[in-house]
């Protein structure tokens, strides 16, 4: 089965810097997805980003960007210029690739906090 | 607008009792899925279904039963088989099957017990 890992149940950054949130995986598919997912204090799930594993390049969506080492099974989030509406948790997930509709997997979610 | 609606907001089980928590999409996605998610973990797939009157059972099915009659509807009963129901419930749906689309969330239901 597949597992999603973050190891940083918390993070704390100062408003306009950057930050980076980990997130490892293990599967033994070679397709498949990955996300990261914001969920604020209203408890809505918010898709920030997404990566397809058959893609080398990293994907970016404005102040958001991923580090995607797939022999490393490694997906990491990195925020610039954070802003006080990033504050969440933030949730890496998995899903394995080829047809069927297969729910997500995810991990146990990183809180961040950002600093005025 | 288009999006997913889950009722009601809060729901109470008392000891014994069966509940059922609804969701609704007007997205026109085929896949639909319910989650669990308990305080410090993240979210784990109870059912998902890809298409209308068919689903399949996700990590932590039991004590769970769904139907799809409908392809805007994908309700989850909590049974008195589940002996810890209370968690936040999200509903969530994807367009087609292709693994790579997202899914989109609709914004849970909390469950307790009395």
């Amino acid at each position: 089965a597949q597992t999603v890992t973050q190891s940083q149940p918390e993070m704390s950054v100062q408003e306009a810097e950057t930050v980076t949130l980990s997130c490892t995986y293990d599967t033994s598919e070679s397709d498949y997805y990955l996300f990261w997912y914001k969920q604020p204090p209203s408890r809505q799930m918010i898709l920030v980003i997404r990566q397809e594993a058959y893609k080398q390049q990293n994907a970016t969506e404005n102040r958001f960007s991923v580090n995607f080492q797939k022999a490393a099974k490694s997906f990491s989030l990195k925020i610039s210029d954070s802003q006080l509406g990033d504050a969440a948790m933030y949730f890496c997930a998995y899903r394995r690739g080829g047809g069927g509709a297969d729910g997500l997997t995810f991990g146990k979610g990183t809180h961040l906090i950002i600093q005025p | 607008d288009g999006g997913i609606t889950q009722s009601p907001k809060y729901l109470f089980r008392k000891e014994g009792q069966n509940v059922t928590l609804s969701c609704e999409q007007n997205l026109n996605h085929d896949a639909m899925y319910w989650y669990r998610q308990d305080p410090g973990q993240g979210l784990r797939l109870i059912y998902y279904s890809q298409i209308v009157n068919d689903f399949q059972k996700g990590d932590i099915a039991e004590g769970y039963s769904v139907s799809r009659e409908k392809k805007e509807s994908f309700p989850l009963t909590v049974t008195s088989a589940q002996k810890n129901p209370t968690a936040f419930y999200l509903c969530a749906s994807s367009a087609g099957t292709g693994v790579g689309q997202p899914q989109h969330f609709g914004d849970g239901t909390r469950l307790s017990i009395l």
